[in-house]
């Protein structure tokens, strides 16, 4: 199967950390992408880990682990702006699969 | 900052009508892709286009869809005989390259989409 699943929904505060997690079914030797998603708008590239471990840009940071068909996104001081979908991503064949999202709201 | 464009941003239609949406690609990427994204759900793949050839397509890209890339800068989506359930957003995007190949990433850039209303 070419399946992903995240979370629905995770609420955070400003200046807070958040963590969304993705699941994966294992095909291939593709790594794991996130894209943001603002309400009206399209998805952005956020990050993408090839390999197993952290990759780190500003306040995002994005791990792998591939034998355990698991990543994550991490959100560091959350800002107001953060307030998006994100959603996970990997190659599977000549196309991209999109797991379902996850909303993040960050509150005052 | 190059980028990908759709138009038109917003098309209504009733049902039964051929609709065509546009997408100029960015001009040195490669490969191209249709998804549609009903609204606050999952963002769906359709095709992917290489080589003006369909590389890929998913169990929703049916008889009623198709894709051309008419000269060397727009590629369009058909949609034959629009049905109530193809009201969704549609998004453009395009790769430098074929996505990923063992490490090396090839993002998607989208456009910001098409929004159609199937009456």
């Amino acid at each position: 199967g070419q399946s992903l699943e995240q979370p629905s929904e995770v609420t955070a505060v400003e200046g807070a950390i958040v963590q969304i997690n993705c699941t994966y079914q294992t095909s291939g030797f593709y790594g794991l992408s996130w894209y943001q998603q603002h309400d009206g708008g399209a998805p952005t590239f956020l990050s993408y880990n090839a390999l197993d471990g952290l990759e780190e840009t500003g306040r995002f940071s994005s791990f792998l682990s591939r034998s355990d068909s698991y990543g994550y996104l991490l959100l560091q001081e959350l800002q107001m702006k953060d307030s998006a979908s994100y959603f996970c991503a990997r190659k599977y064949g000549q196309n991209f699969v999109f797991g379902p999202g996850t909303r993040l709201s960050v509150l005052p | 900052e190059p980028e990908v464009t759709q138009t038109p941003s917003h098309q209504v239609t009733q049902m039964g009508q051929e609709v065509i949406l546009r997408c100029v690609p960015i001009s040195n990427h490669l490969y191209f892709y249709w998804y549609r994204q009903i609204l606050g759900q999952k963002v769906e793949f359709l095709v992917s286009f290489y080589n003006n050839e369909i590389s890929e397509k998913s169990e929703i890209f049916d008889d009623q869809f198709s894709v051309e890339r008419p000269d060397g800068s727009n590629f369009t989506l058909k949609i034959r005989s629009t049905k109530l359930e193809d009201s969704a957003m549609y998004f453009c995007a395009s790769s430098e390259a074929g996505g990923e190949y063992r490490g090396y990433n090839s993002p998607l850039h989208f456009g910001n989409g098409t929004r159609l209303t199937v009456t």
